[in-house]
């Protein structure tokens, strides 16, 4: 099974909008850790945000808000306010603690419209 | 700090040859680790190290070998090259495996042809 799913391949939004990204993971391991990335054109990994699993708040980075259900086993990346400089691929990956390094997601190609 | 670097950056390889990518980083990270990112695709992890003298398999292993003699550079070796390993190579270096401090920070590639 996957362990990090992101249904939406291409998303469009108008800029100055907001706009949800979605991801949805599956782990049995009570301490993991979620982290979105994003990749521009130029192809370099670019950290976003970081969401502990046993946060008690969700994760806020200027304009990047995670909105994290965990119940739900969700972790949504909102962007507030969206610029063209937005436009590029975003990641959802996890780290679970049993483990050592990142599951990425597939990725969603978002392009903001001017 | 120049962070993680990789060298080089754009590689043409036929069938069969052999090559090593070159990671470094200067933030006296434990955790490195390289990913390979084929087209339209997320990461997948190859290989990594939790420290100097350790290393282990990731999810796709198969064709390449990796070492870690100094806490500053993880070389990713490819035996025998494929078309199948035409891809992105990152890698990657983190200070801890748990919370924050698991923040992979990544190198910016390296664009690998075999033909």
């Amino acid at each position: 099974a996957q362990k990090i799913t992101q249904t939406q391949p291409g998303m469009f939004v108008q800029e100055k909008e907001a706009v949800t990204l979605d991801c949805t993971y599956d782990t049995s391991d009570p301490s993991y850790g979620l982290f979105w990335y994003k990749q521009p054109s130029s192809g370099e990994m670019i950290f976003l945000i970081y969401q502990g699993s046993y946060d008690q708040q969700n994760a806020t980075e200027g304009r990047y808000s995670l909105n994290f259900q965990k119940a739900r086993k969700s972790a949504n990346l909102v962007i507030s306010a969206s610029q063209l400089g937005d436009s590029a691929m975003y990641f959802c990956a996890m780290r679970e603690n049993a483990g050592n390094m990142l599951t990425f997601g597939g990725g969603t190609r978002l392009m903001v419209k001017p | 700090n120049a962070g993680v670097t990789q060298t080089p950056k754009f590689q043409v390889l036929k069938t069969g040859q052999s090559m090593t990518l070159q990671c470094a980083q200067d933030m006296n990270h434990e955790y490195m680790s390289w990913y390979r990112q084929d087209p339209g695709m997320g990461l997948r992890l190859i290989h990594y190290s939790v420290g100097a003298g350790i290393t282990d398999q990731g999810e796709v292993p198969n064709g390449y070998n990796v070492s870690r003699s100094t806490t500053e550079d993880f070389p990713l070796r490819l035996l025998s090259a494929a078309p199948s390993q035409t891809s992105v190579y990152f890698c990657a270096s983190s200070y801890g495996a748990s919370g924050r401090a698991g923040e992979q920070f990544f190198g910016p590639g390296t664009r690998l042809t075999v033909l």
